[in-house]
């Protein structure tokens, strides 16, 4: 079965510190797909990023970052460089890929981290 | 123009009671999903529907039915209402519901049972 962890509750930095946000998870399946999604204050649901388990390279986006290790089993998230807008809970979450005839990807959501950045 | 839209944002009302909330996408896609995200913003798939058809369905009561008309549109029914049914709904969409497919959220509809 899938599972993702984020054993951070909350994290509360000063704005222009650097964060990192982690990951792991749990899948027995060789083909997944890793994503993460912002939910600011508004409430609303952003998505951030995916990743497939056969590309392990990290990638970046201006001050985002992101780190895949499947040794590890982890897709940890860096805010370079924090801003007050970057408050707001972040969410990993996994898909396993389906049959081909088996539509309805089931993503699984972990319990999501509170990033608070203070002025 | 907003992608996936819902309707009612907020909804108060008393146990027992039934109601509906919408939900449609203006993307193309042929996947929907119901989510419920309780206090404790944990997020858990409900439903999912693939061109009009349940693809997944979790454990739910069976006080909530989905109803999809058609592909653009994925609404929720609740019947007799219960104070663990206060929380926030979101729908979602996919391309067509393969695994490395994104899902775009609406802004949710949040709950609440007095």
């Amino acid at each position: 079965a899938q599972k993702v962890t984020q054993a951070q509750t909350e994290i509360s930095v000063v704005e222009k510190e650097d964060v990192t946000l982690d990951c792991v998870y749990e899948t027995r399946d060789t083909t997944y797909y890793l994503f993460w999604y912002k939910q600011p204050p508004s409430g609303e649901l952003v998505f951030l990023i995916r990743r497939n388990s056969f590309d392990e390279q990290n990638e970046i986006s201006g001050r985002y970052s992101w780190n895949f290790q499947k040794s590890t089993s982890s897709f940890n998230f860096t805010i370079t460089a924090s801003q007050v807008v970057d408050s707001a809970v972040y969410f990993c979450a996994l898909s396993e890929a389906r049959v081909e005839d088996n539509y309805g990807q089931n993503f699984v959501f972990g319990p999501g981290t509170r990033l608070s950045v203070l002025p | 123009d907003t992608a996936v839209s819902q309707t009612p944002k907020y909804l108060v009302t008393q146990m027992g009671n039934d109601k509906s909330i919408k939900c449609e996408q203006n993307l193309g896609h042929d996947t929907m999903y119901w989510y419920k995200q309780d206090s404790k913003k944990f997020l858990k798939i409900m439903f999912s529907y693939n061109n009009k058809e349940l693809i997944i369905n979790e454990t739910v009561p069976n006080r909530f039915s989905p109803k999809s008309p058609d592909k653009a549109h994925l609404n929720l029914h609740i019947n007799s209402l219960e104070l663990g049914d206060s929380a926030v709904y979101f729908c979602a969409s996919s391309q067509d519901g393969r695994g490395y497919q994104p899902q775009h959220f609406g802004d949710g509809t949040r709950l609440s049972i007095l």
